[in-house]
């Protein structure tokens, strides 16, 4: 069973700081990795993606993979107010042509 | 990014009838467009993928005879919950994906009375 583990949180950022998300996943052949955000009531939103090693920056937002260790991660910068939500990390099985999505990680930013 | 739609957003139903909902790719053509569910704070559940022109794959411990999906065209799938009761109650998601990128609908949020 190729799983993707999250820490449920809530995690609670102040206003400003830098949020950290991180993420393991048990497929070592998984190549394509992604961030979704989810506010309460609505449907996942495409943040990020990252399929190679190393950082990849994207405005306030960084994906970091490690795919020696099974590691992702997803930093927020100056984090708002309007971060706050529950962060989906999911990882692409491509023998099986979907994605496995964590559980996902609340973020609450306090002001 | 790429734009999928759902129709409806929300519905009442009652207890033993069936409800369809619309997955739609608004500016691309998609070949598997995906079926998800998600009780209040829970994660998402793939429920199955829908493939154009041939028989859904569902996952296990769906009902297939209850979750009736169909893919007839490259940019329109449906998911009938059929006989729906309270239990089915949820937010249903579909999505699609685009040059290796997976994009989701807004989500149709069912309730069964």
């Amino acid at each position: 069973q190729k799983e993707v583990e999250q820490n449920s949180g809530p995690l609670s950022v102040p206003e400003g700081a830098i949020a950290s998300l991180n993420c393991t996943y048990s497929d070592r052949g998984s190549q394509s990795f992604f961030w979704y955000r989810q506010y309460s009531g609505k449907s996942p939103e495409l943040i990020m993606f990252i399929y190679s090693n190393g950082d990849k920056e994207d405005g306030r937002f960084t994906a970091q993979l490690n795919k020696a260790s099974q590691y992702v991660s997803l930093l927020i910068r100056d984090s708002q107010p309007s971060d706050s939500a529950t962060y989906l990390c999911a990882v692409l099985d491509s023998s099986a042509s979907k994605i496995i999505f964590g559980s996902g990680t609340r973020l609450s930013i306090r002001p | 990014g790429a734009v999928v739609s759902q129709h409806p957003s929300w519905v009442i139903c009652k207890s033993g009838t069936s409800v369809k909902i619309e997955c739609r790719s608004l500016d691309f053509q998609a070949t598997t467009m995906f079926w998800y569910r998600q009780f209040p704070k829970q994660s998402l559940m793939l429920m199955a993928t829908s493939n154009e022109g041939s028989k859904a794959t569902y996952e296990q411990g769906v009902e297939k005879d209850k979750f009736l999906i169909n893919h007839a065209s490259l940019t329109l799938s449906t998911l009938t919950v059929t006989s729906a009761h309270p239990e089915d109650s949820s937010f249903y998601i579909c999505s699609a994906t685009d040059r290796g990128e997976q994009y989701f609908g807004p989500g149709t949020r069912l309730t069964v009375t």
